[in-house]
């Protein structure tokens, strides 16, 4: 079965300071979506990624999937205390939707 | 337009008990999933519902199970609560199938005890 592995599981990040977050997949990904969860609520759409190659931007949110379409990354530019939360990647598996277990990010001011 | 309403919130039972946890999707959405949220797992994958029949399950017990109405609402039910069964239930609704792009409710935390 696909699984997906997100990297870092945790991340600090001083305030201003770029990050990355990674999301990889054992198989090929055909839809990769971005979720940003604020703590123990629902999750928020951020971005959907299905070419190999795309890349999307959405005010200092960057994502990209890679050629192979195995791996995507959420590039984070001047991050802010608004950013901070749970990240997660989600991949088209089925008919249906499958997370990885996401990428906790605290923002120091 | 109003967004993806979960009920309760907050819940508290204790094993054996069962329960039944409400979503309305937004206005026009025909998909419902159901995703549990615990620490250790993660979110994992439910079921879907799709103009009142179930299009999708993932594998967890017959203990749980849910329902789509008319008005494209769900419901999903637990019985025969069992402690690990404490977590956040997530539902999410999409105009289409569960692949497209899904809006997520608040949540219902419920705490077997």
């Amino acid at each position: 079965s696909q699984e997906l592995e997100q990297s870092p599981q945790s991340l600090i990040v001083q305030e201003g300071k770029n990050l990355t977050i990674n999301c990889t997949s054992s198989k090929t990904l055909y839809g990769l979506y971005w979720y940003k969860q604020k703590y123990g609520e629902g999750l928020i759409f951020l971005m959907m990624l299905q070419k190999g190659g795309e890349e999307k931007s959405h005010e200092k949110i960057t994502a990209k999937l890679d050629e192979k379409k195995q791996q995507s990354s959420l590039h984070i530019t001047a991050s802010q205390p608004s950013h901070a939360g749970i990240y997660l990647c989600g991949a088209d598996v089925d008919d249906k939707i499958i997370f990885g277990k996401g990428t906790r990010l605290h923002i120091l001011p | 337009k109003a967004g993806v309403t979960q009920t309760p919130r907050y819940l508290i039972k204790t094993r054996g008990q069962q329960v039944t946890l409400s979503c309305s999707p937004i206005s026009g959405h025909r998909s419902v999933s159901w995703y549990q949220q615990t620490p250790g797992q993660g979110l994992q994958f439910l079921f879907e519902y799709f103009s009142e029949t179930q299009r999708n399950k993932g594998n967890f017990p017959g203990r749980f199970s849910g329902r789509q109405f008319s008005n494209s609402r769900s419901e999903m039910n637990v019985s025969t609560l069992e402690l690990g069964d404490s977590a956040l239930y997530l539902c999410a609704s999409s105009f289409t199938a569960a692949s497209n792009i899904q809006y997520f409710g608040a949540g219902t935390r419920l705490s077997v005890l």
